[in-house]
Order: C-alpha cells, then sequence, then structure tokens
C-alpha cells in the first residue's frame, strides 16, 4: 500500500538556522498538508497546499515557513530562522481529490537547540 | 466553528475487555469526524470516518464508532481490546476548507 514518507526522522539544529523537512506525497495526491504538534500539545494546522500554491495557512505559518513542490514529487516545508519554540513534531498529510480523507507520514521530529 | 473534544487523555484497559474512547463534537453543520490512530514512530493512520452515509461506523481492526446528533458524540469502541492496540488514538473533524481540526489525544494502554 502506498505511504507518504517523510525525510529526516529527526532533525537537531541550533537557533537561528534553517532547515528543510521533506514529504514524499502518495502518487497522484493532490492536496498536501503540513501539521505539527509541540510535546504535549495538540496537533495543528500549518498550512495546505494545491496546484502549486498555498490554499490556506494558520496564524502560526509566518513569515519564517515557507512550502513548495521544487520538482513536482517532493513537498518541502522550510524554516528560515528556526526558534527555540519550533522544536515540535511536524507531519505531512497528502490527500486525493476525491475524498476528505488524509494519509500521514510518519512524522519529524525537529530539534532546536 | 468546528471542534472537537477528547474527554480523556488516558485511558487503561485489561486486554479482553471493551474499549471506550469518548469524542464530542461541536459544528454548526453535519461533519465529517474520523479517528486515527499513532502507534510509536509510526504516521497517524485511519481508523474510520463518518461522512453521513450511516450513523455506526466500523473500521479496522475491529474498532466502531457511533455518530449521535443528539449527544453530538462520535465515541468508539472495540469489543476486546488487544496488546497491539495500545496507542494514541484522535478525534478529528474538518473545517469548512479540507483542513483538519484535531482533538488532544487519548493515549490507550492495554494490560496483560
Amino acid at each position: 500500500e502506498p505511504e507518504v514518507t517523510q525525510t529526516p526522522s529527526h532533525q537537531v539544529t541550533q537557533m537561528g538556522q534553517e532547515v528543510i523537512l521533506r514529504c514524499v506525497p502518495i502518487s497522484n495526491h493532490l492536496y498536501f498538508y503540513w501539521y505539527r504538534q509541540i510535546l504535549g500539545q495538540k496537533v495543528e494546522f500549518l498550512v495546505s497546499f494545491y496546484n502549486n500554491e498555498i490554499s490556506e495557512k494558520s496564524e502560526i505559518f509566518d513569515d519564517q515557513f515557507s512550502v513548495e513542490r521544487p520538482d513536482g514529487s517532493n513537498f518541502t516545508l522550510k524554516i528560515r530562522s528556526t526558534k527555540l519554540e519550533d522544536s515540535a513534531m511536524y507531519f505531512c498529510a497528502t490527500q486525493p481529490g476525491f475524498t476528505d480523507t488524509q494519509y500521514f507520514g510518519p512524522g519529524t521530529r525537529l530539534t532546536v537547540l | 466553528a468546528q471542534s472537537v473534544t477528547q474527554l480523556d487523555s488516558h485511558v487503561s484497559v485489561s486486554e479482553g475487555t471493551p474499549v471506550l474512547l469518548r469524542c464530542n463534537y461541536s459544528s454548526s453543520y453535519s461533519p465529517s469526524l474520523f479517528w486515527y490512530v499513532q502507534h510509536p514512530n509510526k504516521g497517524l493512520q485511519l481508523l474510520l470516518k463518518y461522512t453521513s452515509a450511516a450513523t455506526l461506523v466500523k473500521g479496522i481492526n475491529g474498532f466502531e464508532a457511533e455518530f449521535k446528533k443528539s449527544e453530538t458524540s462520535f465515541h468508539l469502541t472495540k469489543p476486546s481490546a488487544h496488546m497491539s492496540d495500545a496507542a494514541e488514538y484522535f478525534c478529528l473533524t474538518t473545517s469548512g476548507t479540507y483542513k483538519y481540526i484535531f482533538g488532544t489525544g487519548t493515549r490507550l494502554k492495554v494490560l496483560a
């Protein structure tokens, strides 16, 4: 069964550094999402992406964040200058066009020191 | 605004006994509701979803959930817990767009 994959599984970075989290969606899925879960808190929506543009973003998704599909397959989340409070588990999810069911990757644990 | 509330952060059951994980929703219209499970180091896996076709929804691994409009509930049940059911369970709904709104999660512990 096709799966969403994410790399790396764990990323440790210094505050102020840029990080790129990568997701490989299920083939032929049309909608892409990033969510995050800070330890001990709810999973929160960050951004949705469709037809090569952001369709919705949350208040969390400020100018430090960006998303893109650079090669038509990978879906990336970039944080330009990481802060301590960006430490969290980041989940990618993808969705085919005919259903509202999302398929999640295993997550990337980001630790900002 | 749409939201879900998971009433228990932790639930412990003995193996072979029933499981009940509670979820209440708040929605101004007929919602889409989901239960996902997350095992350690794994992605969230869809257990079942409600989309108004039937109030009793059967999912994978013997789980089911009943949509009760009068109680605004969508509780997850399983007749007999198995050790492999130990995981974190999330109740979700969608907003007017497709984004998911998560509950806080319920960690299920299954005792031998």
